[in-house]
């Protein structure tokens, strides 16, 4: 299996542009979720979708973040206008079930970087 | 709330010495447990994971943790650390509740030669 693919690696862009990044979770995990990493607030869980439907988007930090789950294979947080404070590293990671009997598997991230 | 505290930010040890990484949590009643690595530029591998039963668990990469409930605790340990386990450790905890599994601040592992 290839793991949580994420894309891209790194983005770097212009405050108040529109960001947008991708996941695509490992086949057959129903659960997919989007965390934020940064040093001044460690790990953050922003959402999680379970068979493509939003559960829990109250870690989302404000209407400018807008995160989809169009079918099992992929999704999409986005980020618009994006602005510096929004820089950091965003995580996607599955599973294949409640996070309590199943573990997280987590992509790469993607690092963000808003100028 | 549930919530996790590791205390130490940054420890430094030498390569073949042994490892102790704290952890304690704050919940009301037995948490599910774990402990994530994260290598630089790499997302998180779960190491190991305590939902019942023996509270000494084994986990990949010679890793074991202990679940102490009189001390809400879930320590990691491992007897003799390789220059390849300096990361950055995550505890993590999960009431059952819900799927928010809840971070600690995380725990960077350096290993001297």
């Amino acid at each position: 299996d290839a793991g949580v693919i994420q894309s891209p690696r790194h983005e770097v862009t212009e405050m108040g542009q529109e960001v947008t990044l991708r996941c695509k979770p490992i086949s057959g995990h129903d659960y997919l979720f989007w965390y934020r990493q940064t040093m001044m607030r460690g790990l953050e869980l922003l959402i999680y979708f379970n068979n493509n439907v939003p559960i829990d988007d109250s870690g989302m930090p404000e209407d400018r973040f807008s995160a989809k789950m169009p079918n099992a294979s992929f999704s999409t947080l986005k980020i618009q206008p994006s602005e510096p404070r929004d820089s950091a590293v965003y995580f996607c990671a599955s599973s294949t079930g409640r996070t309590y009997n199943s573990p997280l598997h987590f992509g790469n991230g993607t690092r963000l970087t808003v100028t | 709330a549930q919530s996790v505290t590791q205390p130490d930010i940054h420890i430094t040890v030498s390569e073949g010495a042994s490892l102790e990484l704290r952890c304690n949590y704050s919940y009301g009643a037995t948490p599910y447990l774990f402990w994530y690595v994260q290598s630089p530029g790499q997302g998180l591998q779960l190491l190991l994971k305590y939902f019942s039963g023996d509270t000494l668990v084994q986990g990949i990469k010679g890793f074991e943790a202990e679940f102490k409930r009189s001390q809400s605790s879930f320590n990691l340990r491992k007897p003799s650390v390789h220059w390849s386990d300096a990361a950055e450790y995550f505890c993590a905890v999960n009431g059952g509740a819900t799927n928010k599994l809840i971070f600690g601040t995380g725990t960077l592992l350096a290993v001297q030669p």
